[in-house]
């Protein structure tokens, strides 16, 4: 049973663009939400969460959105640059508990 | 957000044998915990390293097959014993911030012949 899902293996986006990378999770225990970006040979990087008290959190370049009706999040880039290439993850964890639970990833690709 | 360090980096091991990896954190934390990415999967938790007890484990790891331990509140060890190919993936610590944020070692690539 997956619990958080990411159903775009990859995304591909012209530099400057915005890039939308999306994610669903199915347990309404959840209430915690995190996004990770991974380069090949390294370990996830944390880039920005979100506390399902909110629906939006901003961080420079990178915004979460939180739909919680809807079970849904997502991570908008803007503008994208070709550094930004890379998988990303999102997990999730239910309070007090510090189980993070991730998605499949999105290959992100970034052309100049 | 804390410096973790993870040895070996990588290792090529035959199968039947066993390989501890261990990890180094820049400050003290209160959790740490062991993730396992299998080839072209998702990163998975195995257990949750507790400073002076036995590790808490999820669903489908066990404790003969992966023993951790958690001496101090700045090191931890993971050790995959009896290797078979299957368990060729990359194996990382993690520690929380207090804050609900976990950030995450460099990983050891593992390859079982």
């Amino acid at each position: 049973d997956q619990q958080v899902k990411q159903n775009s293996p990859s995304l591909s986006v012209q530099e400057g663009r915005i890039s939308i990378l999306n994610c669903d999770y199915t347990n309404s225990m959840f209430d915690y939400f995190l996004w990770y970006k991974k380069y090949p040979a390294e370990g996830p990087t944390f880039l920005i969460s979100i506390s399902s008290i909110k629906d939006k959190n901003e961080d420079g370049r990178f915004t979460v959105f939180l739909n919680k009706s809807a079970k849904h999040l997502s991570l908008h880039i803007v503008p994208s640059q070709p550094g930004d290439s890379a998988v990303y993850f999102c997990a999730a964890s239910g309070r007090g508990y510090g189980k993070l639970t991730f998605g499949q990833g999105t290959i992100l690709t970034v052309h100049p | 957000s804390a410096v973790i360090s993870q040895k070996p980096s990588r290792d090529i091991c035959q199968r039947g044998t066993s390989l501890t990896i261990q990890c180094q954190v820049d400050s003290q934390v209160t959790m740490m915990f062991w993730y396992r990415q299998q080839p072209g999967q998702s990163l998975t938790l195995i257990a949750t390293a507790n400073q002076g007890s036995e590790a808490t484990y999820e669903s489908g790891f066990v404790i003969d097959k992966f023993p951790i331990s958690r001496p101090n509140l700045t090191f931890s060890t993971l050790t995959v014993s009896n290797m078979s190919p299957e368990d060729s993936s990359i194996y990382l610590c993690s520690v929380d911030d207090g804050h609900s944020e976990q950030y995450f070692g460099p990983g050891t690539r593992l390859t079982v012949t």
